[in-house]
Formats: C-alpha cells, sequence, structure tokens
C-alpha cells in the first residue's frame, strides 16, 4: 500500500495565523482526502483533493478557510486559515490508489493546538 | 447520504472477556465496510475490513461479518488482552469514493 508522509506531525499556532499542512505519497495515488479529528470525536471528510482543479468541499468546510492544493498525483497541501482555538484538532491526509484492494491508508496526521 | 452507525462508548471490559461492537449502516447499494483501530497516541490502522455480502472479515483475533439484511457489520473478540485497548471506528465507503466513519468506540481493558 501506499506510503504517507505528512508534516508536521504537530504545531502549537497563534490564533490568527495559518497552518499548512503537507501530504506526500510515494506513489501516484487515484485520490487524496483530508479529514479532521477533534478530540475525542471521529473522523470528518473536509474535502476531496483534486489534481489540478479546485477541491471538493464537505458541507461546513469552505475554501477560504480550508484552501487546498493538488499539483500532482503525489502530493496536496491542506491550509487551516485564520485559526481560533475551535481549529485544535488532528488533520489527516488519506489516500486511495487504483487497484488497491479496497480500503485506504492514512497518514499519521498533524496534531495542531492553537493558543 | 451514505452513513454509519456505531455503538456508543465507552466500554470496559476485564481480560479474556467477549467483546462486541455493534455497527450498522446506510447506504445506496452495497458498500465495502472496514473496522479501523486507533491506539493511544498513534495515527488509524485498517483492522479488517469486508466488501461484499456474508464476507468475514477477521484479523489478530477480531472478526465482524457483512450483514446485507440487518445492514450490519458487527465487530467481535472472544478473549481481548488490554493490548486490545484504544478505540475503534467502523467505516464504509460511500458512493463518492471518500470514507465515512462512525462515532468511535472507545475500549479498555483492565487486567
Amino acid at each position: 500500500s501506499a506510503v504517507i508522509s505528512q508534516k508536521p506531525s504537530r504545531d502549537i499556532c497563534q490564533r490568527g495565523t495559518s497552518l499548512t499542512i503537507q501530504c506526500q505519497v510515494d506513489s501516484q495515488v487515484t485520490m487524496m482526502f483530508w479529514y479532521r479529528q477533534q478530540p475525542g470525536q471521529s473522523l470528518t471528510l473536509i474535502a476531496t483533493a483534486n489534481q489540478g482543479s479546485e477541491a471538493t468541499y464537505e458541507s461546513g468546510f469552505v475554501i477560504d478557510k480550508f484552501p487546498i492544493s493538488r499539483p500532482n498525483l503525489t502530493f496536496s497541501t491542506l491550509t487551516v486559515s485564520n485559526m481560533s482555538p475551535e481549529d485544535s484538532s488532528i488533520y489527516l491526509c488519506s489516500v486511495w490508489a487504483n487497484g488497491t484492494p479496497y480500503g485506504y491508508t492514512f497518514g499519521s496526521g498533524t496534531r495542531l493546538t492553537v493558543v | 447520504g451514505d452513513s454509519v452507525t456505531q455503538m456508543e462508548g465507552p466500554v470496559t471490559l476485564s481480560e479474556e472477556a467477549f467483546l462486541t461492537i455493534n455497527c450498522t449502516y446506510t447506504a445506496t447499494g452495497y458498500p465495502s465496510l472496514f473496522w479501523y483501530v486507533q491506539y493511544p497516541g498513534e495515527g488509524l490502522q485498517l483492522l479488517l475490513k469486508a466488501t461484499k455480502a456474508d464476507d468475514k472479515g477477521s484479523n489478530k483475533g477480531f472478526e465482524a461479518t457483512y450483514r446485507k439484511e440487518t445492514t450490519s457489520f458487527h465487530l467481535e473478540k472472544g478473549s481481548v488482552q488490554v493490548s486490545d485497548s484504544a478505540v475503534y471506528f467502523c467505516a464504509l465507503i460511500s458512493r463518492g469514493n471518500d470514507m465515512r466513519f462512525g462515532a468511535g468506540t472507545r475500549l479498555t481493558v483492565k487486567p
């Protein structure tokens, strides 16, 4: 299965600032997703990162707050903009590679704390 | 839309007890179903999966059977260990090809 490198693994940020999280995959993948896991909660899909076009956002998530890039089939970034303490969460990158026998691979996550 | 409903936790068991964590789904068609585990301080790991009705996924002593008639995918283990303490997530692949997760069930196994 694909191997994901997600950076940074954790960060503590000041409110009002922005953080960009990187997701690098060791092989070309069909689909890339970004999830949020708030403290003690399940995973919620933020958006599907589309190569060469705008991401597809889930209800409750907007591009101005969570801009996403995917310039090629192995790399994507998620930016958390104008952060507030409510944005403190784990952010995870997930990929699905065509031909993978069902199931997705998840990055180790970025633990973000906003103070 | 497609969704997963998972048994509320937390669940606390003694070592060697029998474990069941209930999971039911709502979906159009026949989605692939999964159980993921998240150990303290770690990322998500795929525990087992099933891709069609009556399939049984199994791994590390855990089992789950895809039941179309009851739209369920309950997780079971005959004898839990302290090392099984973790959060367990039931999930499916939706029609949009993204993965939808249940709320998660925290399991604590005491010696």
